[in-house]
């Protein structure tokens, strides 16, 4: 069986401020990482993957995220944000057929 | 690239309503659709996944005579939330992908909030 925690529900940080998002999983199987944004009435957009190789993965807008099997950890890192990436962050762990979400972390940028 | 269209995005509607909802994939070919819902503050849900030309496989506890979901072609599947009821009212997405398998990333639609009265 798979899971994912996200802890923290909601961070908020200045502009212009680094911000790390955290997700950890558990899974008895090869594992596929996944992080996703989801604006106000909008579907997921997806930001980056961890599918194997490199455990440093970079997406989309300078997101970046680490795969630490150690510590089952993704987390989520950007080193200077925007207040348009006010949104909800949504972790996810592949390891069948399907995926299993997070419940996500809103990220609130403040000017 | 990989736009998945979700059809309507709004539906508000009186109880015993049958509301169906789209899925395209427009620039892709969806061998699979993922349908999901998602209830405020909760993570996405899985309700069913389905595969084109086949029935659609139901998460446990998922009333499939409920929720009939349809994949005819590879860039179509379709939600019938059928005789719908307050407690139906959700926020439903569905996503897209090209295969399968864990590791296809899945393409999501906008969504659609569904509100019966």
């Amino acid at each position: 069986a798979q899971s994912v925690t996200q802890l923290d529900s909601q961070v908020p940080v200045f502009e212009e401020a680094p911000v790390e998002l955290r997700c950890n999983y558990s899974s008895s199987v090869s594992v596929y990482l996944f992080w996703y944004v989801q604006y106000p009435n909008q579907g997921l957009q997806l930001l980056l993957k961890y599918l194997s190789g490199s455990t440093l993965v970079k997406g989309i807008n300078g997101f970046e995220a680490e795969f630490n099997k150690s510590q089952t950890s993704f987390h989520l890192r950007k080193p200077s944000v925007h207040i348009s990436y006010t949104a909800e962050y949504c972790c996810a762990v592949g390891g069948t057929y399907k995926y299993i979400f997070g419940t996500g972390t809103r990220l609130k940028v403040l000017a | 690239g990989a736009v998945v269209s979700q059809h309507p995005s709004w539906v508000i509607c009186k109880s015993g309503t049958s509301v169906k909802i789209e899925c395209r994939s427009l620039d892709f070919q969806a061998t699979t659709m993922f349908w999901y819902r998602q209830f405020p503050k909760q993570s996405l849900m899985l309700m069913a996944t389905s595969n084109e030309g086949s029935k659609a496989t139901y998460e446990q506890g998922v009333e499939k005579d409920k929720f009939l979901i349809n994949h005819a072609s590879l860039t179509l599947s379709t939600l019938t939330v059928t005789s719908a009821h307050p407690e139906d009212s959700s926020f439903y997405i569905c996503s897209a992908s090209e295969g399968p398998q864990a590791n296809q990333p899945q393409h999501f639609g906008d969504g659609t909030r569904l509100s019966i009265l």
